[in-house]
């Protein structure tokens, strides 16, 4: 079954602790990026990869970082976590089409205290 | 600044009629837009995209309508089901954005028995 998985799917964590949301994809997809959903703000992309090693901004990438090592991985790491980064957060992947249909993860609910 | 804008946070139709989902947009370079729904717990699903040369878009009880010059488009589903109630998502892209989608708030429908 073509998927995008994401884990944990339910964290709670204190400020400052390191965590990694891990995602994968089985659809040999080039194009990866993650998001975040905040009540009344919509999605809003953190960061994207166009290919293994090729990794760039998107437009709320304060506080976090991430790799992509291999094609179907490409975690999303909090160094420092703080409150304001309690969120949904969505990976998601697509075929190297320019715009196009992206596909969802279930989500990571993850909250800081 | 919102480039993407869906200004009814939520709607409600009876089962069998139309629902007429909403989303105007700022930036004139998007060129592709898409429409994603999301049930509770799960990540959003592709249900509809449009390419900015083409002014309709039917798939089965779904159809989205663009309108260039009013930088509007619309997803109208016919006949409404109770099994579409959920969160939907418009989105943008421009070509060259390097697979960057923009997403609208969301709007809430809830079709009622």
């Amino acid at each position: 079954e073509a998927q995008v998985t994401q884990n944990p799917r339910y964290l709670i964590t204190v400020t400052g602790k390191k965590l990694t949301v891990t995602c994968s994809q089985n659809m040999n997809h080039e194009y990866m990026s993650w998001y975040r959903q905040d009540p009344g703000l919509g999605l809003r992309q953190i960061y994207y990869s166009m290919n293994v090693e090729v990794t760039d901004k998107g437009d709320v990438p304060e506080g976090y970082k991430v790799s992509r090592k291999e094609k179907r991985n490409f975690p999303l790491i909090l160094e420092s976590p703080s409150p304001n980064q309690t969120s949904l957060y969505f990976c998601a992947s697509s075929f190297s089409m320019g715009a196009g249909e992206q596909y969802f993860g279930p989500g990571t609910r993850l909250t800081v205290t | 600044d919102q480039q993407v804008k869906q200004n009814s946070p939520s709607l409600s139709v009876q089962e069998g009629r139309i629902s007429i989902l909403n989303c105007d947009y700022t930036n004139s370079m998007f060129d592709y837009f898409l429409w994603y729904k999301k049930y509770p717990a799960e990540g959003p699903t592709f249900l509809i995209s449009i390419s900015s040369i083409k002014d309709k878009n039917e798939d089965g009880r779904f159809t989205v309508f663009l309108n260039k010059s009013a930088k509007h488009l619309s997803l109208h589903i016919v006949p409404s089901q109770p099994g579409d109630s959920a969160v939907y998502f418009c989105a943008a892209s421009e070509s060259g954005s390097n697979y960057k989608l923009t997403f609208g708030k969301g709007t809430l429908l809830t079709v009622n028995p």
